[in-house]
């Protein structure tokens, strides 16, 4: 199986910050990273698809980057909305498997 | 409006079953395959299973295979996940999600929640 270590795990961060996430994969899985964003009691939100897409709707603030291992999520000029915690996903093989999550905190 | 919209979680006892349903609506269904994926309280998300368009093609985590059935019924626009032989670590919101491909898991339903307890 493929592993998605994420980090990192937790980060405090102030209205305004610049913060990235990275996810490495334990294989080479060319572009098929997801990122997902959630707040406590809600499902998951989808944010960037193929490493670097935005879905329709997902603020320019939040970008992707990445390829093959390495990936970030980047999220310029944090809003109070923003603080949440993020998921990364790899979709190139099954299984299926998530980071463990970064919870981003005021 | 797309929509998932899952029911059938509940109280159950170690050794049990249940039937976890996911309805869809607001888009063809049976062009996409589907996963379950849960979350167990305070921690991170678990993908479980998933199914291809056509029902055709299944797939699961280690944990599950043996234990839990994905199904799909196209005229009726459901996807199910049969969860047997439940352990107190089977706790958890079990989400169903839209696989788009490329795109990812790009809609999600609200979530049921699965309590295994004696």
């Amino acid at each position: 199986d493929i592993q998605m270590t994420q980090s990192p795990s937790s980060l405090s961060a102030s209205i305004g910050d610049r913060v990235t996430i990275t996810c490495r994969a334990s294989h080479v899985i060319s572009f098929y990273v997801a990122w997902f964003q959630q707040k406590p009691g809600r499902a998951p939100k989808s944010l960037i698809y193929a490493a670097s897409s935005l879905h329709s709707g997902v603020p320019s603030r939040f970008s992707g980057n990445g390829s093959d291992t390495d990936f970030t999520l980047t999220v310029n000029s944090l809003q109070p909305e923003d603080f949440a915690t993020y998921f990364c996903l790899q979709y190139n093989t099954y299984p299926l498997t998530f980071g463990g999550g970064t919870k981003v905190e005021i | 409006e797309v929509q998932l919209l899952e029911s059938g979680g509940g109280l159950v006892q170690p050794g049990g079953s249940l039937r976890l349903s996911c309805t869809a609506s607001g888009f063809s269904f049976s062009s996409y395959a589907m996963s379950w994926v849960r979350q167990a309280p305070g921690k991170g998300l678990e993908w479980v299973a998933g199914v291809s368009d056509s029902g055709d093609t299944t797939f699961y985590v280690d944990s599950v295979k043996g234990r839990f059935t994905i199904s799909r019924d196209n005229s009726k626009n459901t996807v199910d996940l049969q969860v047997n032989i439940l352990r107190d670590d089977d706790t958890a919101v079990y989400y169903c999600a839209k696989d788009h491909g490329l795109y990812g898991m790009d809609v999600w339903g609200q979530g049921t929640t699965v309590t295994v307890s004696s």
